[in-house]
């Protein structure tokens, strides 16, 4: 069990560029969310895949961000256009179907939009 | 899910028990309490949960009252390496497609 894991750990880029996180889930966990914190609050949900389907979206989701999981493994969240409001870590979760729920998070993403 | 509310922060000394409140008064019955932590510079790591019965394991105690109302994390001798924010949530029980809802949490330093 190595984890989850997330690539990059830091990425700086500029207002309008394009941006792809990948999320490397802990090998069994059928299950892959992801998070967006910004500095001094807790995580926000944003999307929720169970296998390759994804089955649940955040109003926060909005039309520039897209997230796939393709072949129910590693998981990447692209966010098109950015915006000075876009920086903020971005963390990905995995768990297995029930009975356990517990979720197991990656070290995440930090995004700066300059 | 029900709402819950943390103090912002608290301190502790080190080798001490830290005991971190957490009041949930319009819990359901079929709601969990959950608590998590975030270190510095890390992904939040699921600490502990229970319904209604207090838990313990190699991490932490969770004493939940009666009437479901509040509960505490309790930490028992704490190190320098507990110093995190500390969530706790409440959800749906087992089984909920649902995804945790983090509040703002309580910072709790660990002072050597």
């Amino acid at each position: 069990d190595t984890g989850v894991s997330q690539d990059p750990r830091h990425k700086i880029t500029k207002r309008g560029q394009n941006v792809t996180f990948r999320c490397d889930p802990i090998s069994e966990h059928n299950r892959l969310y992801w998070y967006r914190q910004t500095l001094g609050q807790g995580p926000e949900f944003l999307t929720y895949f169970q296998n390759e389907a994804q089955l649940e979206k955040s109003r926060l989701l909005s039309d520039r961000f897209s997230a796939e999981r393709p072949k129910g493994s590693f998981s990447t969240l692209e966010i098109q256009r950015t915006e000075q409001g876009d920086s903020a870590m971005y963390l990905c979760a995995s768990t297995i179907d029930p009975p356990d729920e517990k979720l197991f998070f990656g070290s995440g993403t930090q995004l700066s939009v300059l | 899910d029900a709402k819950t509310t943390q103090p912002p922060s608290m301190d502790c000394a080190e080798g001490r028990a830290a005991n971190l409140p957490c009041n949930h008064s319009t819990i359901s019955g079929n709601e969990y309490v959950y608590w998590y932590r975030q270190i510095h510079s890390q992904g939040p790591q699921y600490i502990i949960h229970g319904l209604k019965n207090n838990e313990t394991n190699e991490m932490a105690s969770l004493i939940i009252t009666e009437d479901r109302k509040s509960s505490t994390l309790i930490l028992p001798h704490a190190t320098l390496r507990d110093t995190a924010v500390y969530y706790c949530i409440v959800r749906v029980a087992y089984g909920s497609a649902r995804q945790l809802t983090f509040g703002s949490g309580t910072q709790l330093t660990v002072l050597p």
